[in-house]
């Protein structure tokens, strides 16, 4: 079955810097890649998604990039604030399927 | 957007006893709901997929017969924890993919229920 991993586990930057986010899955047929934030205790809410046939998309200060061939996918945050911190959860749904598999999340701390 | 509401928030149990779980789509339709649990500082961990009017799918691993879900309707889920145990103890969160609304993909959160069992 398809297994995503996500790096870094936690992540500290400077009010202002770029963040990145990095997912890699297993299985190639995925074709669905959300990304969520969830502080603490509560829900998850997706930021930005993007599909197979698609390599890039930009949301504001939110973008995710995806490599088929390498089977991986990032999330970038640029202009980082402080109310940017949270946990962050990639995500890579299998084909012929509505389920999700999530990553391991990142921890992100914008300090001011 | 689309929301998704969960009952009870948080609740707290004894060792044996049976807690249910409601999810409801307040503004829309769901034919397919998602049922996860997540430890302290984990990630979420798929426990199995609703589907109104149909049995439920479980994934690997998750007894069907200690965690019973019912999608009686197309905006009401539950879980019942039954013969709930300490190691039972966690968030459970559920999601629903909106029928016929916004993005066919999209799956929305609930806030989460906290289960203690003493």
């Amino acid at each position: 079955g398809e297994n995503v991993e996500q790096h870094p586990s936690t992540l500290s930057v400077q009010e202002g810097d770029s963040a990145v986010i990095k997912c890699t899955y297993s299985d190639s047929a995925s074709n669905y890649f959300p990304w969520y934030k969830q502080e603490l205790g509560k829900r998850p809410q997706l930021i930005i998604d993007i599909r197979s046939n698609v390599g890039e998309k930009k949301d504001q200060r939110i973008a995710v990039t995806l490599n088929k061939t390498a089977k991986h996918f990032s999330l970038h945050i640029t202009e980082t604030q402080p109310e940017d911190s949270a946990v962050y959860f990639c995500a890579a749904r299998p084909d012929n399927t509505d389920k999700l598999i999530f990553g391991t999340g990142t921890r992100l701390q914008v300090f001011p | 957007g689309a929301v998704v509401s969960q009952h009870p928030s948080r609740v707290i149990c004894k060792s044996g006893t049976s807690v249910k779980i409601e999810c409801r789509s307040l503004d829309f339709q769901a034919t397919t709901m998602f049922w996860y649990r997540q430890f302290p500082k984990q990630s979420l961990m798929l426990m199995a997929t609703s589907n109104e009017g149909s049995k439920a799918t479980y994934e690997q691993g998750v007894e069907k017969d200690k965690f019973l879900i019912n999608h009686a309707s197309l905006t009401l889920s539950t879980l019942t924890v039954t013969s709930a145990h300490p190691e039972d103890s966690s968030f459970y969160i559920c999601s629903a993919m909106a029928t016929g609304r916004g993005s066919p993909d999209t799956q929305y959160f609930g806030p989460g229920t906290r289960l203690t069992v003493l």
